[in-house]
């Protein structure tokens, strides 16, 4: 079975600020994805970014990052020069695979992030 | 980027009502698709998985015929609430993903069902 554990139910941060939501993931799996999505009040879920467990450099995209470390399994995101916009839920989620895209995921609780300006 | 059509975006209606709600991939083939639940200030709970041309597998607790779930395509699935009650009212959300490795799942934007 799958878990994925974020601690942080709601976050505030001054706007400019970089910031970090924590994410913990627990999997017998040998090899799987690791995916961070944001929703905003709206409601519908943007993916931002993916790990797979045998990449070897931490993903980037944009001013997203994620500070993957295998050995803890935790796969954090990073949110440089946050702005008003990133104001929104952000689940972490797993999936068994990390090959196919036809396995379904495991999210997490979620965090609930506000931007202060 | 890969685009998930979902409609209606709202659905208000009177209790014993069956309502449909389809979810498309617009520019790929969506082999697998992935039908959410969604209650507020909640992380999404899995309802079921549907694959093209055969019958979806459902996650424990959640009722298949109160739930259908049709994947004629690979464009196109469909989730039928029927007879619907109050208790259904929620936020529906769906994904589909291709069989392509590495790449994810990717959302609609939802169904607001709210039954009276």
């Amino acid at each position: 079975a799958q878990k994925i554990t974020q601690t942080q139910p709601g976050m505030f941060v001054q706007e400019k600020e970089a910031v970090t939501l924590d994410c913990t993931y627990d999997t017998s799996d040998p090899s799987y994805g690791l995916f961070w999505y944001k929703q905003p009040s709206s409601g519908e879920m943007i993916f931002l970014i993916y790990q797979g467990s045998y990449d070897q450099q931490n993903a980037t995209e944009g001013r997203y990052s994620l500070n993957f470390q295998k050995a803890r399994k935790s796969a954090n995101l990073v949110i440089s020069a946050s702005q008003l916009g990133d104001s929104a839920m952000y689940f972490c989620a797993m999936r068994g695979t990390a090959n196919f895209g036809n396995e379904k995921l495991t999210f997490g609780t979620g965090t609930r992030l506000t931007i202060i300006p | 980027g890969a685009v998930v059509s979902q409609h209606p975006s709202r659905v208000i209606c009177k209790s014993g009502t069956s309502v449909k709600i389809e979810c498309r991939s617009l520019d790929f083939q969506a082999t697998t698709m992935f039908w959410y639940r969604q209650f507020p200030k909640q992380s999404l709970m899995l309802m079921a998985t549907s694959n093209e041309g055969s019958k979806a597998t459902y996650e424990q607790g959640v009722e298949k015929d109160k739930f259908l779930i049709n994947h004629a395509s690979l464009t196109l699935s469909t989730l039928t609430v029927t007879s619907a009650h109050p208790e259904d009212s929620s936020f529906y959300i769906c994904s589909a993903s291709s069989d392509r490795a590495n790449q994810p799942q990717h959302f609609g934007d939802g169904t607001r069902l709210s039954i009276l």
